[in-house]
């Protein structure tokens, strides 16, 4: 398995409360990225990094802001979570030597409840 | 532009059956597909992909996949179901340049259940 971990793993928080979440890698990989999971729409891309300091927008960006200050971590923050944010959060990580290797490796989730 | 369309949110086949999940994709760069499999409470795993090269793409637990760019498809099968292959699949595409280099666009996954 690719060394990733998420944290926390499950949540409950209330509407209005900032939430962070955090990525961490072992593998040293360059790209990080941030996804949520939703019924009937598989996953879909919130944030996405392509080296420190270096992120860019996803499909479902609004609501939500990222931070990548070390190579090993992504951080995923709800500046103020709303209930429509209760989802299934997953960080993935790629590599090339070229650029992206197209295959994304995915931590385990983190389970999110906005009350 | 991308897209996945995975036809049939949820399959239902007996153990030992074949196994057929389709997916459909759309592009405007040569795309690269990926099959990834979900199992309970857990995150996904790659199933196979199709970069470059031979269409038929041979993946883990006996799955494989083939890309017909004619058909803008890339179907997964197995010839014979296992109850262990019980969980959800999502089928994946990434632009192998333009905007969408290195985003992956999922399907909106397909449940697989097998019975014994």
């Amino acid at each position: 398995d690719a060394g990733i971990t998420q944290s926390p793993r499950h949540k409950v928080t209330e509407t209005g409360t900032p939430v962070t979440l955090r990525c961490h890698q072992t593998e040293n990989h360059r790209y990080m990225y941030w996804y949520r999971q939703d019924p009937g729409h598989g996953l879909r891309l919130i944030h996405y990094s392509y080296g420190v300091k270096d992120t860019d927008k996803g499909e479902v960006s609004d609501g939500y802001s990222v931070s990548r200050s070390k190579t090993e971590d992504f951080l995923l923050t709800l500046e103020s979570a709303t209930s429509s944010q209760t989802s299934v959060y997953f960080c993935a990580i790629s590599e090339s030597n070229r650029g992206p290797s197209y295959e994304q490796y995915f931590g385990p989730g983190t389970r999110l409840t906005v009350t | 532009a991308q897209s996945v369309t995975q036809l049939g949110s949820h399959v239902s086949v007996s153990e030992g059956a074949l196994v057929l999940l389709r997916c459909n994709y759309s592009s405007s760069v040569p795309p690269y597909l990926f099959w990834y499999v979900q199992y309970p409470n857990q995150g996904l795993q790659l199933l196979l992909k199709y970069t470059t090269g031979a269409t038929l793409v041979k993946g883990i637990n006996g799955f494989e996949a083939e890309f017909k760019k004619s058909e803008t498809s890339f179907h997964l099968t197995k010839p014979s179901a296992h109850m262990s292959d019980a969980a959800e699949y999502f089928c994946a595409v990434s632009g192998a340049g333009g905007t969408s280099y290195g985003k992956l666009t999922f399907g909106q996954g397909t449940i697989l259940t097998v019975h014994p």
